[in-house]
């Protein structure tokens, strides 16, 4: 059965350091997702992105924040300069279309750890 | 505003016995889609039932059942027949028509089956 990828599963990195988060969508999903989960507490959603560009966001989404798709199969989510709040999971997600009753797969999540 | 609620915050069950998960949601929106996802101890989002506001019957997914009371917004989660290996954090979810295609997650319930 398909699913969604995500790489790494564990990332630890230092304040003010770059990190990309890699995904790779069920192939035949047109809908790309992120959202994010601080330990203990609920997932929140980030942004959306559809046909090549970022089609919802969140406030958490700001500009230290970036999105990609840079082939036909990985979606990236780039945080440009990482504070100690940014440690959390983060999940990507795809479903293949918009509807309310479409499904979003979930990816198993990366660990992001900000020291 | 959407809003999800999960009201309990932990609980437990015998195994083989069944169980409800509350949820209540608030929208406005005819049109909306209600979801329920299991997030084990290794972290991964794995999606159980969807139930849809236009549905007439309540959805049913092998022991997983959704309690849809429309006039309530309440979709409660029912698993029968519990086993050990259903120990772990249910999330309530919510996509509506009107808002884009992201999910509005609740804060979940911990399950916990005792043998």
């Amino acid at each position: 059965e398909p699913e969604v990828t995500q790489t790494p599963s564990h990332q630890v990195t230092q304040m003010g350091q770059e990190v990309i988060l890699r995904c790779v969508p069920i192939s035949n999903h047109l809908y790309f997702y992120w959202y994010r989960q601080i330990l203990g507490q609920k997932v929140e959603f980030l942004v959306s992105f559809y046909n090549n560009e970022i089609s919802e966001k969140s406030e958490i989404f700001d500009d230290q924040f970036s999105v990609e798709r840079p082939d036909g199969s990985n979606f990236t989510l780039k945080i440009r300069s990482t504070k100690l709040e940014d440690s959390a999971m983060y999940f990507c997600a795809s479903t293949p279309l918009a509807g309310v009753e479409d499904t979003q797969y979930f990816g198993p999540g990366t660990r992001l750890t900000v020291l | 505003a959407q809003k999800i609620t999960q009201t309990q915050p932990g609980m437990f069950v015998q195994e083989k016995e069944a169980v409800t998960l509350d949820c209540t949601y608030d929208t406005s929106d005819p049109s909306y889609g209600l979801f329920w996802y299991k997030q084990p101890s290794s972290g991964e989002m794995i999606f159980l039932i969807y139930q849809g506001s236009y549905d007439q019957q309540n959805a049913t997914e092998g022991r997983y059942s959704l309690n849809f009371q429309k006039a309530r917004k309440s979709a409660n989660l029912v698993i029968s027949a519990s086993q050990l290996g259903d120990s772990a954090m249910y999330f309530c979810a919510m996509r509506r028509r009107n808002a884009g295609n992201m999910l509005t997650f609740g804060g979940g319930t911990r399950l916990m089956v005792k043998p």
